[in-house]
C-alpha cells in the first residue's frame, strides 16, 4: 500500500536557520504529492504541492521538489521565521490506486525561537 | 472566500452515546472526505463522497456512518462510542471528483472528547 514517512521530530531552529524537513513515500502508482501546515487549533493548510517528477512546489519562502528516482519531497526553507512554528504533515495521493484520499505522514512538530 | 464548515468545534459525549457531526464544504464543491486525527497523531482517512455517492472508503469503523446530501453537506453518524474515538475530525472538501491532483480544502475539525 501507499505510506509516507517524515523525518522524526520535534524540529528546534533559531529565527533565520535553513530548514530541511525530509519525506520519502512508498506508492504502487504515480502519486501527487503536498505538504500541509497545521496551526495551533487550526485545520490542515495546503502549503504546496507538486503533481510530477522533477515538480518543485513553493510558497511562503517554501519549497519542495519531487524527485522519483529517490521517492523524496522534502521541505526546505531558506530562513524561518517565528511564525514558521507549526506541525508539518507530507501526504500524497494515489489517483491508480486509492482514489483522492489522503496519506499523511507522522507530521514534524517545527518551533522557531527569536 | 467562504472555507469548509464544521459544527460543532466541540463536542464532549459519554460512552455509548452517539454523535452527529456536520460539514458544509465550499460552495460548488463535490466532493467531500472525512478524517480522523488522535492525539499527536496523523491525520487517518475515513471515507469520501462524490456526488453524494460514496466514493472511497478507508478505516472507518462499522458503528460510524456518514452521508452527503442533496445540497452537498455532509454528517458524520458515531454510534456506541468508546474512549478510543476521542480525536479532531476534519471535513475536507474539492471540486474535481475522484481527480487525484486537486487540493483538498480542510475545515477547522471537530474536537470529540469522550468520557
Amino acid at each position: 500500500g501507499n505510506s509516507v514517512t517524515q523525518m522524526e521530530g520535534p524540529v528546534t531552529l533559531s529565527e533565520e536557520a535553513f530548514l530541511t524537513i525530509n519525506c520519502t513515500y512508498t506508492a504502487t502508482g504515480y502519486p501527487s504529492l503536498f505538504w500541509y501546515v497545521q496551526y495551533p487549533g487550526e485545520g490542515l493548510q495546503l502549503l504546496l504541492k507538486a503533481t510530477k517528477a522533477d515538480d518543485k512546489g513553493s510558497n511562503k519562502g517554501f519549497e519542495a521538489t519531487y524527485r522519483k528516482e529517490t521517492t523524496s519531497f522534502h521541505l526546505e526553507k531558506g530562513s524561518v521565521q517565528v511564525s514558521d512554528s507549526a506541525v508539518y504533515f507530507c501526504a500524497l495521493s494515489d489517483r491508480e490506486t486509492s482514489g483522492s484520499r489522503l496519506t499523511f505522514g507522522e507530521g514534524t512538530q517545527l518551533t522557531v525561537n527569536p | 472566500a467562504a472555507g469548509v464548515i464544521q459544527s460543532p468545534r466541540h463536542l464532549i459525549k459519554e460512552k455509548r452515546e452517539t454523535a452527529t457531526l456536520k460539514c458544509y464544504p465550499i460552495p460548488r464543491h463535490d466532493t467531500v472526505y472525512w478524517y480522523q486525527q488522535g492525539p499527536g497523531q496523523d491525520p487517518q482517512f475515513l471515507i469520501s463522497f462524490y456526488e453524494k455517492m460514496q466514493s472511497d472508503k478507508g478505516s472507518i469503523p462499522d458503528r460510524f456512518s456518514a452521508q452527503q446530501f442533496s445540497d452537498y453537506h455532509s454528517e458524520l453518524n458515531m454510534s456506541s462510542l468508546e474512549l478510543g474515538d476521542s480525536a479532531l475530525y476534519f471535513c475536507a472538501s474539492s471540486s474535481a471528483g475522484t481527480s487525484g491532483s486537486t487540493e483538498q480544502f480542510f475545515g477547522p475539525g471537530t474536537r470529540l472528547t469522550v468520557l
